[in-house]
């Protein structure tokens, strides 16, 4: 079935450092791809999105580009800060279950950012 | 604009009591509605989906319910909590339609079952 392995955390990183989180996907068709991010004690807010292949999402100094050749969607920030200090979720839509929209999250990377 | 209002903020409930938990979303019609829950250190898990009013579907067999009784209303309900429902509980909406719509979420509710 549909599936996103996203690297393992935490990450922990100085501020101003470059950020690749690593995310890979099984899925049947052409998915749309997602990344979330979630501040300590809040829900997930999206961070970008791309809907098919080559497509490059970008957010607040984020990009992932959807790899369909690598079946890849990573995350990277050139120069990272403490306030960017969060869990990070990859999903993809599940286009089978026609017009639910419902989306299969990785298990999320925890990144840490040190001053 | 869309928003979504998930309450409580943070419960805390004794094994074998009930548990409802409510969602509800303006600015939009007919919207998906879904319930997540994250266990702690652990992604998320899609408990409930729902389409329309009355309609919903359950992803995995457990101690919980939801119910759609009006359009934007959502609700998430046990009849007697285990301690194994203790977690992190998200609700969330899309516009009609799925596929490329990304879900929006709530604030979430922080369940400890004691």
């Amino acid at each position: 079935g549909n599936s996103v392995t996203q690297m393992e955390g935490p990450v922990t990183l100085s501020e101003e450092a470059f950020l690749t989180i690593n995310c890979t996907y099984t899925a049947t068709g052409y998915p749309s791809l997602f990344w979330y991010v979630q501040y300590p004690g809040e829900g997930l807010q999206l961070l970008l999105k791309a809907t098919k292949a080559d497509d490059k999402g970008s957010n607040k100094g984020f990009e992932a580009t959807y790899r369909k050749e690598t079946t890849s969607f990573h995350l990277e920030k050139g120069s990272v800060q403490v306030s960017d200090s969060a869990v990070y979720f990859c999903a993809l839509s599940d286009h089978r279950s026609g017009n639910t929209g419902k989306l299969i999250f990785g298990q999320g990377t925890t990144l840490q950012v040190k001053p | 604009s869309q928003t979504i209002h998930q309450w409580p903020a943070t419960l805390v409930q004794p094994v074998g009591s009930p548990l409802s938990l409510e969602c509800t979303v303006e600015g939009t019609s007919n919207p998906n509605l879904y319930w997540y829950r994250q266990a702690a250190g652990r992604g998320l898990q899609l408990l409930f989906y729902s389409v329309g009013i009355g309609q919903i579907s359950s992803e995995v067999p457990q101690n919980l319910s939801a119910s759609r009784p009006q359009d934007r209303q959502f609700i998430l309900s046990s009849k007697k909590l285990l301690l194994s429902d203790s977690g992190f509980y998200l609700c969330a909406w899309s516009f009609p339609g799925g596929g490329n719509s990304p879900l929006h979420f709530g604030n979430g509710t922080r369940l400890t079952v004691t």
